[in-house]
This record gives C-alpha cells, sequence and structure tokens, in this order.
C-alpha cells in the first residue's frame, strides 16, 4: 500500500516569510497528525485530526500556525510569518486509531529559516 | 497533560552485548506505548509497542516491559548488531489522550 506522502521535502525561506506543507496519508486512515521535530529532539504533537476534525491543537502556535483538513483526507500545515526558531523537520503520520494504533510516519519536510 | 522522560540520551554498546532504554509517563490513563527506530535522515517507524494489559512483549530481538504501577516502561535489545544503530523514541497515549513521545536515545553499536 502507498505510505504517508509529503511535500515539498525540503524548504528554505527567510524569516517572516510563509510556507506550507502538505500531506496525503494512507488511505482509509482516519486519524492525522503533524509534529514538529527539531534537531536532536523528540516529534512534539502541533495538530491532530480525527477525519476532518481537530482533536487537538494545544501545541500549535496559532498565532502563526494553521492546519486544515478539507474532505478529511490531505491536510496543509501553513507558517506565517516563519521564525527562525521554525526550522525543523515537519512529520505528518496518519493511524486506522485514535492515539492507540502504529503511526504511520511521511518522509517528513524539512525547514530552514535564514 | 502527559509527559514522557527517556534515559539515556546516548547510549555506546558492544556488538552482541544488551541494550535497554528506559521511560517514565505521567499520566495514569495512559494504555498504549509505542517505541520507534529513527536511523539518519529517514522517518520514525514503530518497532514494537505493548498495551496496559500485558506486563511484557518480546519480538526476536526486542523486548518490552511494562511497569504500571511505577509508571515506567523499557526496551531491551539482546544481541545488538551494527544496524541497530539508531535514535529510538519510546511514546505513551491512550484513546482520550495525544500520543506524546520522548526525547530519544542515540544507540551506538561498537564493532
Amino acid at each position: 500500500e502507498a505510505g504517508v506522502a509529503q511535500s515539498p521535502r525540503y524548504k528554505i525561506i527567510e524569516k517572516r516569510q510563509s510556507v506550507a506543507f502538505w500531506c496525503n496519508p494512507i488511505s482509509g486512515h482516519a486519524t492525522l497528525y503533524w509534529y514538529q521535530q527539531i534537531l536532536g529532539q523528540g516529534p512534539k504533537l502541533l495538530i491532530q485530526f480525527q477525519n476532518n476534525g481537530v482533536v487537538d491543537d494545544s501545541q500549535l502556535p496559532k498565532d502563526r500556525f494553521s492546519a486544515e483538513r478539507l474532505k478529511g483526507v490531505d491536510s496543509t500545515l501553513k507558517i506565517q510569518p516563519a521564525k527562525l526558531e521554525d526550522s525543523a523537520v515537519y512529520l505528518c503520520a496518519s493511524s486506522w486509531d485514535l492515539n492507540t494504533g502504529e503511526l504511520f510516519f511521511g518522509e517528513g519536510s524539512r525547514l530552514t529559516v535564514l | 497533560g502527559e509527559n514522557v522522560e527517556q534515559h539515556p540520551s546516548t547510549l555506546s554498546v558492544q556488538e552482541g552485548d544488551s541494550a535497554v532504554i528506559k521511560c517514565t509517563y505521567s499520566d495514569s490513563a495512559s494504555n498504549y506505548f509505542p517505541w520507534y527506530k529513527q536511523e539518519l535522515g529517514k522517518r520514525p517507524q514503530l518497532i514494537i509497542d505493548i498495551r496496559s494489559n500485558v506486563g511484557e512483549k518480546k519480538d526476536q530481538r526486542i523486548a518490552v516491559t511494562l511497569n504500571k504501577t511505577a509508571k515506567h516502561f523499557s526496551l531491551h535489545i539482546t544481541e545488538t548488531q551494527p544496524e541497530d544503530s539508531a535514535v529510538y523514541f519510546c511514546a505513551a497515549g491512550s484513546s482520550a489522550s495525544k500520543i506524546i513521545f520522548g526525547s530519544g536515545t542515540r544507540l551506538s553499536i561498537r564493532p
């Protein structure tokens, strides 16, 4: 089966610019997650969707980050304006079950903010 | 909210020896404890998981133990091989609570 697809793989922007990341989960997976992984750290959950509804976005910096999952399939994560500390890999993951099943991760989108 | 602490942050073992990584969690409602392996530049991948209704689970050279009373769980890798070199993350979650990851352990296998 096809895995979780993410794009772009790499993005370099200057601070205060905007960027968007796209994720296509595994077909049939109802739960979709966006994690931020700063170099040398564990993945930090930014937002979690169940179908097209938000389950948890408590750690999403809502003044600059936004995410949507229209139609309960693909998702986009946007950062505007970007800060230096946003440099990280943004991992999208999907799963069958809510919080109690295997997370299938995409390859990630590496963001560098200059 | 849930907090997961992982130790050690780095671990170096001789090839063929065993490696143990330990994690503690704070939310007593957590009932799902997966372990992920992340090789350099690659995505995290699940290697083993355990649910709170069992105390131990084994899959070939990998085993995980869970102590619900103490709220800690451990990953054991026996007969380590060079391909075991990677960063390992523990995590904890439940159907009512998001999955939280530990900070990771960089495991190096010395030839």
